[in-house]
């Protein structure tokens, strides 16, 4: 079945760095590309998303691009912050309901 | 708006006792779902509902009920709990199941 594939965290990296989390999927269809937010002790809320390839999301400085040759949707950001700090999750729509990946969890330190 | 709701925030059961995790929301979302999130499995899918009187079971569905009798209210209910439904769960809503889901924030359930 469909699903998503990011890469194992836990990521730390130093205040301004460049942040790429990976994510891949497998889908029959052409699904659409979500990457929500966690931070500690609330709901996942959503950052960015793309509904059809090469199509590129983007909020709060991050970007991710649908690539459908590479089935990828990695999330980048130029220059993170400590506010950043949280879990992230890649996922995909199905037909009634959506698919996430394990999240891969960012300690940014100042 | 509210927003998606869940009542309680924490809660600590005993093996075998039941209890309703409550899901409310006020955005006239059609779809509501139900999630547990454990460590390194990211979140799994319980049950979901597309509609008033209608739900249907999604990955994780062994050991717990729901029943949507309004567009607004959710609820999940585990009928005899037990140490491996220790979890922090989420209620989710959207206009359809593919769509953006907001997500309320969370119940904690230790089952001892």
């Amino acid at each position: 079945g469909d699903s998503v594939t990011q890469m194992e965290g836990p990521v730390t990296l130093s205040e301004e760095a460049f942040l790429t989390i990976n994510c891949t999927y497998t889908a029959t269809g052409y699904p659409s590309l979500f990457w929500y937010v966690q931070y500690p002790g609330e709901g996942l809320q959503l950052l960015l998303k793309a509904t059809k390839a090469d199509d590129k999301g983007s909020n709060k400085g991050f970007e991710a691009t649908y690539r459908k040759e590479t089935t990828s949707f990695h999330l980048e950001k130029g220059s993170v912050q400590v506010s950043d700090s949280a879990v992230y999750f890649c996922a995909l729509s199905g037909v009634n309901d959506m698919r996430f990946g394990a999240g891969t969890r960012l300690t940014v330190k100042p | 708006n509210a927003g998606v709701t869940q009542t309680p925030k924490f809660q600590v059961l005993k093996t075998g006792q039941s209890m309703t995790l409550q899901c409310a929301q006020d955005m006239n979302h059609e779809y509501m779902s139900w999630y547990r999130q454990d460590p390194g499995m990211g979140l799994r899918l319980i049950h979901y509902s597309v509609g008033a009187g209608i739900t249907d079971q999604g990955e994780v569905p062994n050991g717990y009920n729901v029943s949507r009798s309004t567009t607004e209210d959710f609820p999940l209910r585990l009928l005899s709990a037990a140490p491996s439904q220790t979890s922090v769960y989420f209620c989710a809503s959207s206009t359809q199941g593919g769509e953006t889901q907001y997500f309320g924030p969370g119940t904690r359930l230790l089952v001892l």
